[in-house]
């Protein structure tokens, strides 16, 4: 079974810190996808990599940046938080670009 | 937080009915399509997919419809559980590009 996780399941931030969410995939697929969710508005694509160190902006990268170092971890990064970016972060991975995604459990983020 | 299931349709089904969610999917270049369900406050889970060359395909419990003349799919869950409650959305993929998600349907099963 495909193993994705989060490093947090619950997070609390102020205004103005800078934010890691780290996602770890254990099947050797080559793409990981960063999402943020929120009600009404469903999933939408912040960034996706295909390698590693290779990136791809999605819908909304405004306020965000990604990191990639080794295959199997993704890193997403809010540079300086608001509170706008209050929501569910999840993390995926597929072995082809346009396979099927598997999630892992969603960092819920709050910023204060 | 408020839940990922605020502000979509709804489907509420006795235990033991069979339940149908449908999607509408937006491209005709589209040739793969997945169903997930996401229970309240985890992840999105793989149900079953579908390839564009199909019109149907079964898995446990769970079958998929494709009728790409009118762009729909539907999710058909046989003898619904209280487990199955959840919310349940399409993803389609158009051509060679990374999945679009559908907003979802939340499945409600009464006892």
């Amino acid at each position: 079974d495909v193993k994705v996780t989060q490093s947090s399941r619950y997070l609390v931030k102020r205004t103005g810190e800078k934010v890691f969410l780290e996602c770890v995939q254990d099947m050797d697929h080559e793409n990981m996808f960063w999402y943020r969710q929120d009600p009404g508005l469903g999933l939408r694509l912040i960034y996706f990599s295909y390698d590693v160190k290779m990136k791809e902006k999605g819908d909304i990268p405004e306020g965000y940046s990604v990191s990639r170092e080794k295959k199997e971890r993704f890193s997403l990064i809010l540079e300086s938080a608001s509170t706008n970016q209050t929501s569910m972060y999840l993390c995926a991975s597929s072995l082809d670009t346009g396979g099927a995604q598997y999630f892992g459990p969603g960092t819920r983020l709050t910023v204060l | 937080g408020e839940s990922v299931g605020l502000h979509l349709p709804t489907l509420s089904v006795q235990e033991g009915d069979n339940s149908i969610i449908n999607c509408a999917y937006s491209n005709s270049a589209s040739d793969y399509f997945i169903w997930y369900k996401q229970e309240s406050g985890k992840g999105p889970q793989f149900i079953i997919d579908i390839r564009s060359n199909m019109d149907k395909r079964q898995g446990q419990r769970v079958t998929v419809l494709l009728n790409k003349t009118v762009k729909h799919l539907s999710l058909q869950i046989a003898a619904t559980q209280p487990g199955d409650s959840a919310v349940y959305f399409c993803a389609e993929r158009p051509g060679y590009s990374t999945l679009t998600f559908g907003k979802g349907t939340m499945l409600l099963v009464s006892p």
